[in-house]
């Protein structure tokens, strides 16, 4: 059974990096067919997608973000990370990440982890 | 960037009810939308894909209907566990997709 976990500290100091960890169980992020995403949601907000790779292909990113954030994989824990550099107060809500079928829709996510970005 | 227009922003209805909730796309986006539901402190869950399948182990009371650039998602008899928060997606410029802003659907 696919599972996502997101880990990382739930609080940033402004103008640091913001660094956070998915752990993918039942299914392996090298896969030539798995698709996988970062996605935030600021407190009683919506939802905003913010970037997406295949380990074989691409990696794209939301031009909103692009500046500041990278995708990075480590294939021996199966994992894929997020990176938002020069954080603000703008920047605090809860990641989360998931799979994405074919570029294409969420079709399973992790429970989310909230990040706070004050001094 | 393609705007998703939910609405209305809350919908305040009883058990049994029929929800009717809309989705409209700033421009064409085919049927590359999604529906997801979300109740509080959990993440989305996909409830609709390419406009009008449901996704695995969703119950029958939910569908989707719409191309182009207006969308409907029904509900048609709203269960307890179907007071929540529903978003549109589309991710036709994939895989630069966007969100609505959500609608609540609240117990009346």
């Amino acid at each position: 059974q696919l599972q996502l976990q997101e880990s990382g500290p739930g609080l940033v100091k402004p103008s640091e990096t913001l660094s956070l960890t998915c752990t993918v169980s039942g299914d392996s992020i090298t896969s030539r067919s798995s698709y996988w995403g970062w996605i935030r949601q600021p407190p009683g907000k919506g939802l905003e997608w913010i970037g997406s790779f295949i380990y074989s292909g691409s990696t794209y990113y939301n031009p909103s973000l692009q500046s500041r954030v990278r995708i990075s994989v480590d294939t021996s824990k199966n994992q894929f990370s997020l990176s938002l550099s020069s954080v603000t107060a703008a920047d605090t809500a809860v990641y989360y990440c998931a799979r994405q079928y074919n570029w294409n829709y969420f079709d399973l996510w992790g429970q989310g982890t909230m990040v706070t970005v004050s001094s | 960037e393609i705007v998703m227009t939910q609405s209305p922003a809350t919908l305040s209805l009883s058990p049994g009810e029929i929800a009717t909730l809309s989705c409209r796309a700033s421009q064409s986006v085919s049927s590359n939308l999604a529906w997801y539901q979300q109740k509080p402190g959990q993440a989305p869950r996909l409830l609709i894909y390419r406009a009008s399948t449901r996704a695995t182990g969703i119950p029958a009371r939910f569908s989707g209907s719409g191309s182009e650039t207006e969308f409907t998602l029904t509900i048609s008899s709203l269960q307890s566990e179907d007071f929540a928060v529903y978003y549109c997606h589309q991710y036709n410029n994939w895989p630069r997709g966007t969100f609505g802003q959500g609608t609540k659907v609240e117990m009346k």
